[in-house]
């Protein structure tokens, strides 16, 4: 168990429809990332929170966005969803050193 | 633009057969080498962090080394076990502290 927190597990959902998805970090860990894994492919960096604040932007589409709450927990939206967004969606939470992984988000979209 | 490429992007080895996986990283500001272990459908399991050239570490099967330009991820007799997609990650200093990951290398090991 890494600590970090992922939920949904899994879920399904309809083109045009927005979702959210939610991180808790591990205890003490000020800084949270999220990535894509789409089917057999690497992992896509999308944005990067610390302590509340946003501290690195990458591919993330203008349709999605993310927060970070001052308890420390992120949110992913996802919103005007199309079949190509159908991925598994990671955020890892990071401390000083080490960056550990939460199980992630299988999202498809039908 | 920051890079990250792994290779081989597959390997088959036979247990027992020893091998090593490379990370080459262009990154402006190296601030760590992450590996990971990442099992079909799973998150990422924390491996290795290494910070500068010269840097190794071992844990069991596995030992990590890094250069100024690229890591190498050494499996000493593998087992069937070991089979898994290896992950690496650099993570930059400036700008914020991307965390830019390779494609991975999915490893079979045949018993």
């Amino acid at each position: 168990d890494s600590g970090v927190t992922q939920t949904p597990k899994h879920l399904i959902t309809a083109t045009g429809q927005r979702v959210t998805l939610r991180c808790s970090p591990r205890s003490g860990d000020l800084s949270v990332y999220w990535y894509q894994q789409s089917l057999d492919q690497g992992l896509q960096f999308l944005i990067q929170y610390y302590n509340g604040e946003e501290r690195a932007k990458g591919n993330i589409l203008e349709r999605f966005s993310a927060q970070q709450f001052p308890d420390l927990h992120s949110e992913l939206n996802l919103s005007s969803l199309e079949l190509g967004d159908s991925a598994l969606y990671f955020c890892a939470s990071k401390g000083a050193s080490e960056a550990f992984f939460g199980q992630g988000t299988r999202l498809t979209v039908v | 633009e920051d890079q990250v490429t792994q290779s081989p992007e597959a390997l088959r080895l036979q247990e027992g057969e020893s091998s090593s996986l490379n990370c080459s990283y262009t990154v402006s500001g190296l601030r760590g080498l992450f590996w990971y272990r990442q099992d079909p459908g799973k998150g990422p399991e924390f491996l290795f962090t290494l910070y500068s050239a010269g840097e190794e570490k071992e844990k069991e099967r596995l030992k990590a080394t890094l250069t100024k330009k690229e890591s190498f991820l050494h499996i000493t007799a593998p087992k069937p076990e070991d089979s898994a997609t290896y992950l690496c990650g650099a993570l930059r200093e400036t700008s914020g502290s991307r965390l830019t990951f390779g494609e991975g290398t999915q490893l079979t090991v045949n018993p």
